[in-house]
């Protein structure tokens, strides 16, 4: 079974529904985040977090939010869809105190596409 | 704020031959990563560089960090058609969070 789990994974939607997206991990990590991922630009931090009642924002999270409801679970919502967030979501898990470095073990992916 | 350049950005190499993937970054860190990434799918850790001088490697692909230059290489060693993916560079700033690069497709011909 995947450590780092995602729902789901492909999401066709319209301009201005709401959507969430959904994280969950097996490894025990505290830390969690979201990326999302467009050709040509690599991977951008939306938000992340550090443990259960830490939520901090990214290099662009305008347009999203996030909640953390377990250590185990971290979801990412477009409260109101527009084109330009279509793009390939990553939530990726990590612990230094156990890998005594900050690699991230990622999800595999959603595939958003706003219409 | 930190910046990380990767070059190339797209590298076409035939089977047999070495080639070498660069990653600058514009501040100072002590930590770098380098993941892959297959058409379509997510991305895995290869290799984790925590000291100047590190250098690990796994078959075919060797990387190295110089904390002073700023500067990760990803060398590759007598391509195979297997090796064909994405490869980004990631750089740990001060508060733990990942600056990707923009990644380097890697395309392996016979």
């Amino acid at each position: 079974d995947a450590d780092v789990t995602q729902t789901p994974r492909n999401r066709i939607t319209k301009t201005g529904k709401r959507i969430m997206l959904e994280c969950s991990q097996t490894k025990g990590h505290d830390r969690m985040y979201w990326y999302r991922q467009d050709p040509g630009l690599g991977l951008r931090l939306i938000y992340y977090s550090f443990d259960v009642k830490d939520i901090n924002k990214g290099e662009i999270s305008d347009g999203y939010s996030v909640s953390r409801q377990a250590q185990a679970k971290f979801s990412l919502s477009l409260e109101s869809a527009i084109p330009n967030q279509t793009a390939l979501y990553f939530c990726a898990t990590s612990d230094p105190q156990v890998h005594l470095s900050d690699t991230q073990y990622f999800g595999p992916g959603t595939r958003l596409t706003v219409l | 704020e930190l910046k990380v350049e990767q070059n190339p950005l797209f590298l076409s190499m035939q089977e047999g031959k070495n080639y070498t993937i660069y990653c600058n970054y514009s501040t100072t860190s002590d930590r770098l990563y380098w993941y892959r990434q297959d058409p379509g799918k997510s991305l895995e850790s290869l290799f984790v560089l925590l000291s100047n001088g590190a250098v690990k490697q796994e078959g075919r692909l060797m990387a190295s960090l110089d904390t002073k230059a700023r500067l990760s290489t990803l060398h590759i060693t007598a391509a195979v058609h297997d090796l064909s993916a994405t490869y980004f560079c990631a750089v740990d700033r001060d508060t733990d969070k990942l600056i990707f690069g923009t990644g380097t497709r890697l395309q392996v011909f016979p």
